[in-house]
């Protein structure tokens, strides 16, 4: 079974300053991948982020870069320089294993842009 | 229409009433899902259509009936339902690619159907 662990339900950031969501995930298979989902008020559920385990570089894109420390099993977001517009509810979410296609959320955290 | 929509937005339903989630995706992909989204719990994957074949119940009772007559649309027929199955009800599609892993391409959802049952 695998599983994925966000231990942070709701973190708040002032605009323009940067904030690290956490994950950690569990998984007994070497081949997996790991995503952000964001989830706005209007709850259409938008891709962010996502890295295959195989890499060993971080991924990045835009303001968004991970944190990846596959020994660790963690995967944490970094949002720079945030803004209004990046308050959400955000999952990380596991795929691993024969049918890694099968998606396993974590619970999310609300994140809050302060002005 | 692009992406992945859903219809209707907003459902209200009585226990014994019998109505469906349609969902349609016009990205050319060959896998759907449906998943279960309930306050304070994680997203749960219900059922997954790969080439229209149901390749994944995950232990969901029998009033929820999913059908996917093609590959670019999936149902959920929804029937005697009780009220704890108030729940957002997200359809997503990916492209599975082949292979002995098969490689996970990323999953797009719709907006999603928000339901109360009374």
């Amino acid at each position: 079974a695998q599983t994925v662990t966000q231990s942070q339900p709701e973190m708040s950031v002032q605009e323009a300053e940067t904030v690290t969501l956490s994950c950690t995930y569990d998984t007994s298979e070497s081949d997996y991948y790991l995503f952000w989902y964001k989830q706005p008020p209007s709850r259409q559920m938008i891709l962010v982020i996502r890295q295959e385990a195989y890499k060993q570089q971080n991924a990045t894109e835009n303001r968004f870069s991970v944190n990846f420390q596959k020994a660790a099993k963690s995967f944490s977001l970094k949002i720079s320089d945030s803004q209004l517009g990046d308050a959400a509810m955000y999952f990380c979410a596991l795929a691993s294993g024969g049918s890694n296609y099968k998606l396993t959320f974590g619970k999310g955290t609300l994140l809050t842009v302060n002005p | 229409e692009t992406g992945v929509t859903q219809t209707p937005r907003h459902l209200v339903m009585g226990m014994t009433n019998k109505k469906s989630l349609k969902c349609e995706q016009h990205l050319g992909h060959n896998a759907m899902y449906w998943y279960k989204q309930s306050a304070k719990k994680p997203l749960e994957l219900m059922f997954v259509y790969n080439f229209k074949e149901q390749t994944e119940n995950n232990s969901v009772p029998s009033r929820f009936s999913p059908e996917c007559p093609n590959s670019s649309h999936l149902f959920l027929h929804l029937h005697t339902l009780q009220p704890e199955d108030s729940a957002l009800y997200l359809c997503a599609s990916s492209q599975v690619l082949g292979g002995a892993s098969g490689g996970q391409e990323t999953q797009y959802f719709g907006p999603g159907t928000r339901l109360l049952v009374l």
